[in-house]
């Protein structure tokens, strides 16, 4: 059964400082998604990594992603209180095709103070 | 706003009863997901649908099933309901089935969810 870990999963920054979120799993996979979730809202969808060494970014964030260590990471750069929501990691399991049967990590909350 | 819309938004219920969540995919997109959201469990994979035909089974209990319609809008029915099925229930879309590398980059897009309470 495949699993997803994720830490911390309670996160209180300061703003301006840098953090990052860790993310790993069980299976072999090539695929990791991250989204973002706000408070009683939907998922939104941040990063996509199709491959080893894939590196995105997208303003304060950027998302990377290991497959020989089953690890993806969240970076957080100069945090702004925007950024306060729950982020979530989620693996899917197939290699080479996907069926977007996502298995999500617990989800980590980000608190950014001023 | 992901074009995925879920109906109802919110909805109380009583144990033993039985619902049903409506979802209409976005324009185009021929897969339909449902995910379920609970404090305990977290974010779960229940089931999926590709052009009316069900494509992956993941933690759904068998008093729930779903389907979709030729018209691609699926519904989640959820019967003999207990206290422990009170969540957030999602909807995902994606063009297609995710099975081939024509999928390569893409991502599924959540709906807004039906929070279901059973009292």
């Amino acid at each position: 059964e495949l699993k997803v870990e994720q830490n911390p999963l309670f996160l209180s920054m300061q703003e301006g400082k840098n953090y990052t979120i860790y993310c790993n799993y069980s299976t072999t996979s090539d695929r990791l998604y991250w989204y973002r979730q706000d408070p009683g809202k939907s998922l939104e969808s941040l990063f996509v990594l199709l491959s080893n060494g894939a590196v995105k970014q997208e303003g304060r964030l950027m998302a990377s992603l290991d497959t020989k260590a089953r690890l993806s990471t969240l970076h957080i750069t100069a945090a702004v209180h925007d950024l306060s929501a729950t982020y979530f990691c989620a693996v899917d399991p197939r290699s080479g095709g996907s069926n977007y049967k996502l298995t999500f990590g617990k989800g980590t909350l980000l608190t950014v103070n001023p | 706003d992901s074009g995925v819309t879920q109906t109802p938004k919110h909805l109380i219920t009583a144990t033993g009863q039985r619902v049903t969540l409506r979802c209409s995919p976005r324009s185009g997109d021929l897969s339909v997901y449902w995910y379920q959201q609970s404090l305990d469990q977290g974010l779960q994979f229940l089931i999926q649908y590709y052009n009316g035909e069900e494509r992956a089974k993941g933690n759904i209990l068998e008093r729930f099933s779903a389907q979709q319609f030729p018209d691609l809008h699926s519904e989640l029915n959820l019967s003999s309901l207990e206290l422990g099925d009170s969540a957030l229930y999602f909807c995902a879309s994606s063009p297609r089935g995710g099975g081939g590398p024509a999928d390569s980059g893409n991502t599924i897009y959540f709906g807004e969810g039906s929070w279901l309470t059973v009292v």
